[in-house]
């Protein structure tokens, strides 16, 4: 059965230091990756997808960058947190025609 | 661009009660998905139900249902015989068929109170 990984769960960082927070699948190939962040009582906002090894779209300008060095793993990086970064992450993957499968999330508290 | 719409951020329902949760969307699109997702608050996002717009059949899933009227771009879900474990936040998402654009727009969601 497929599974995804996200990690850490909770994390508080300064303001200007770096960030990475990782999400890997198990049990699929080739999925299609996403990371959202879902602000204090509000919906999911989308900021990066992947097709592919290498293959990043980005859909809001931000701090943030992703990248995605292996078929199942995306990675989610900021070299200079801001205030404003602190949210909640999630990391989601699909196939084909069904809805998303989410990670259980990487609470960020920016401080 | 495509839009969701949940114009309720906040619903309570007795417990074994019915409610229903509204859910609107703009698209130009002809052929695409809606979901229903849950997030209790451990936060995880769990799909309650889906929908194909080609289906004219409405989805259901158990104690959930959905009315979907594709002219009007309404897609409402429908929670029979309320639980307790029915107390989360509802999220209303579209995605669209076509390759390439597969990501869920969301909408704002509506938090569900589930009195005892």
């Amino acid at each position: 059965s497929q599974t995804i990984h996200q990690w850490p769960a909770t994390l508080v960082q300064p303001v200007g230091s770096p960030l990475s927070l990782e999400c890997t699948v198990e049990g699929t190939s080739n999925p299609n990756l996403y990371w959202y962040r879902q602000a204090a009582g509000r919906g999911l906002q989308l900021l990066f997808y992947s097709v592919g090894i290498g293959q990043i779209s980005s859909e809001v300008p931000q701090n943030l960058s992703a990248s995605r060095p292996q078929d199942r793993q995306f990675i989610l990086s900021s070299k200079k947190l801001l205030l404003s970064d602190s949210g909640f992450y999630l990391c989601a993957w699909s196939q084909q025609t069904y809805g998303y499968t989410f990670g259980s999330g990487t609470r960020l508290t920016v401080v | 661009a495509q839009t969701v719409t949940q114009s309720q951020p906040e619903m309570s329902v007795q417990e074994a009660e019915t409610v229903t949760l509204s859910c609107t969307y703009d698209t130009s699109e002809s052929d695409y998905y809606l979901f229903w997702y849950k997030q209790p608050p451990s936060r995880q996002m769990i799909l309650v139900i889906r929908q194909e717009a080609y289906k004219q059949q409405n989805a259901t899933e158990n104690r959930f249902s959905v009315n979907f009227q594709k002219a009007a771009k309404s897609f409402s879900l429908k929670i029979s015989d309320s639980q307790l474990g029915d107390a989360a936040m509802y999220f209303c998402a579209y995605r669209s068929a076509k390759a390439g654009r597969r990501a869920l727009t969301f909408g704002s969601g509506t938090r569900l109170q589930v009195q005892p």
